[in-house]
């Protein structure tokens, strides 16, 4: 069973540009959500969608987007990159169950590391 | 989220068991323990998780104090391979969603 894919892996962007990632979920996942590591700050939550409407929403600027295709695939993006937003970008996604507890196991991608210069 | 405290960093010798502690004191009758870790430059990787009773897996074990207070992750013989940052994270499970509130992990070197 193919993994979560991140694409893509490396890029360079410059301040003020924008950027797109894309993250293929495993098949049959339906909840998709984005992080974003730093050294400073460590990982941090930035949105999740599930069946395309975002569900849950971390505390990040209005700079950061996201949405989710009927295939489950998620693209984020960032506008008006500023050099803090040098990071690794993760995607994990997961298959909620229904009926039962939500038993929360995410399985996270190899992420996609965005330099802004 | 509750939130977890854990140790910064340990130190392990190779073949031994490496006992990772994890202080979760607000914990609430519905928040699981969950365990990742995070090898260099890698996303993380799920290794367990647990309500109430100790659980083992292929890779590990987990033990929860009858308060559920606390937590240990037990990874029985570690390898070198097992050097990377040990996240301990509480959440709800369930309809709420899969936000994870990572902290500092603790970081773990194996040692030949």
């Amino acid at each position: 069973k193919a993994g979560v894919t991140q694409t893509p892996r490396y890029l360079i962007k410059t301040r003020g540009q924008q950027v797109t990632l894309s993250c293929s979920p495993i098949s049959g996942h339906r909840s998709v959500s984005w992080y974003q590591q730093t050294p400073g700050q460590g990982l941090q939550f930035l949105f999740e969608y599930f069946s395309e409407t975002q569900r849950n929403k971390g505390n990040f600027p209005g700079r950061f987007s996201g949405r989710q295709f009927s295939n489950s695939r998620s693209e984020m993006n960032v506008s008006t990159l500023e050099l803090g937003d040098s990071a690794l970008y993760l995607c994990a996604s997961s298959f909620p169950t229904s009926g039962s507890p939500n038993t929360g196991e995410l399985f996270f991608g190899e992420g996609s590391r965005l330099t802004v210069l | 989220d509750a939130k977890t405290t854990q140790p910064t960093s340990m130190d392990c010798a190779e073949g031994r068991a490496a006992n990772l502690p994890c202080n979760h004191s607000t914990i609430s009758g519905n928040e699981y323990v969950y365990w990742y870790r995070q090898i260099h430059s890698q996303g993380p990787q799920y290794i367990i998780h647990g309500l109430k009773n100790n659980e083992t897996n292929e890779m590990a074990s987990l033990i929860i104090t009858e308060d559920r207070k606390s937590s240990t992750l037990i990874l029985p013989h570690a390898t070198l391979r097992d050097t990377a940052v040990y996240y301990c994270i509480v959440r709800v499970a369930g309809a709420a969603g899969n936000k994870l509130t990572f902290g500092g992990g603790t970081r773990v070197l194996v040692k030949p």
